[in-house]
């Protein structure tokens, strides 16, 4: 069974930094491309970032709004997916969920996610 | 970036109506849509990929199709758990992008 757990969430002043971590099991982590999807409270989905897989040497995608002070990452040992977060703004609050990334025809859309970290940026 | 326009933002149905739900791409995106219900409090769940693919273990209930930058989400007979968000999302280029949503509810 496929599971994906998010935690580091938490609350964070603005201009703060914070850590999220993705623990994924059931599947093999490292043939997969990563994402991770924010919503904001009563707002809709919102894509962040994205790693590719060993294959494509762990390449990386980012959502313009967050280009330069995020930071995706993952450890295929660990089975774990990670989002570095710096100069945290007010409009960064939001529950992030990790995705697993799912492909077809060379194109990568999600199938599985988890339930979310929530972040909250304020002062 | 392609910006996806989800239409209508809400609607309300009775029990065994059949529901559409449409999403326009602002540039051409071939397959590569997606579509995702999302109950409240839960996590997006996966329905649909390349427009009218079946994810495994989604009910047949469920139908995707495209017309140029249309898609649309077919629910051929609505039921209460069908109470949820739905979303579209192309998977063709960086930016990925989301549809804004249409939340079904029950009459």
């Amino acid at each position: 069974e496929v599971q994906l757990v998010e935690s580091g969430g938490g609350l964070v002043q603005p201009g703060g930094s914070l850590r999220l971590s993705c623990a994924a099991s059931g599947f093999t982590f490292s043939d997969h491309y990563m994402d991770w999807v924010r919503q904001a409270p009563g707002k809709g989905l919102e894509w962040v970032a994205r790693t590719r897989n060993k294959a494509k040497s762990y390449t990386t995608e980012y959502a313009a709004s967050v280009k330069g002070r995020f930071t995706i990452s993952r450890d295929d040992s660990k089975n774990s997916l990670f989002l570095q977060m710096n100069s945290l703004r007010t409009e960064d609050t939001a529950v992030y969920y990790c995705a697993r990334g799912y492909v077809s025809r060379g194109y990568w859309t999600f199938d599985y996610w988890g339930q979310g970290t929530p972040v909250t940026v304020s002062s | 970036d392609i910006q996806m326009t989800q239409s209508p933002s809400s609607l309300s149905a009775s029990v065994g109506d059949r529901v559409t739900i449409t999403c326009r791409a602002s540039q051409g995106l071939d397959n590569y849509l997606a579509w995702f219900q999302q109950k409240p409090g839960e996590a997006p769940k996966s329905l649909i990929y390349d427009a009218s693919s079946l994810q495994s273990g989604v009910p047949s209930k469920f139908s995707g199709s495209r017309s140029g930058t249309d898609f649309t989400l077919t629910i051929s007979s609505l039921q209460p758990e069908d109470s949820a968000t739905y979303y579209c999302q192309q998977y063709n280029s960086y930016p990925l992008t989301f549809g804004g949503g249409t939340k079904v509810e029950i009459k």
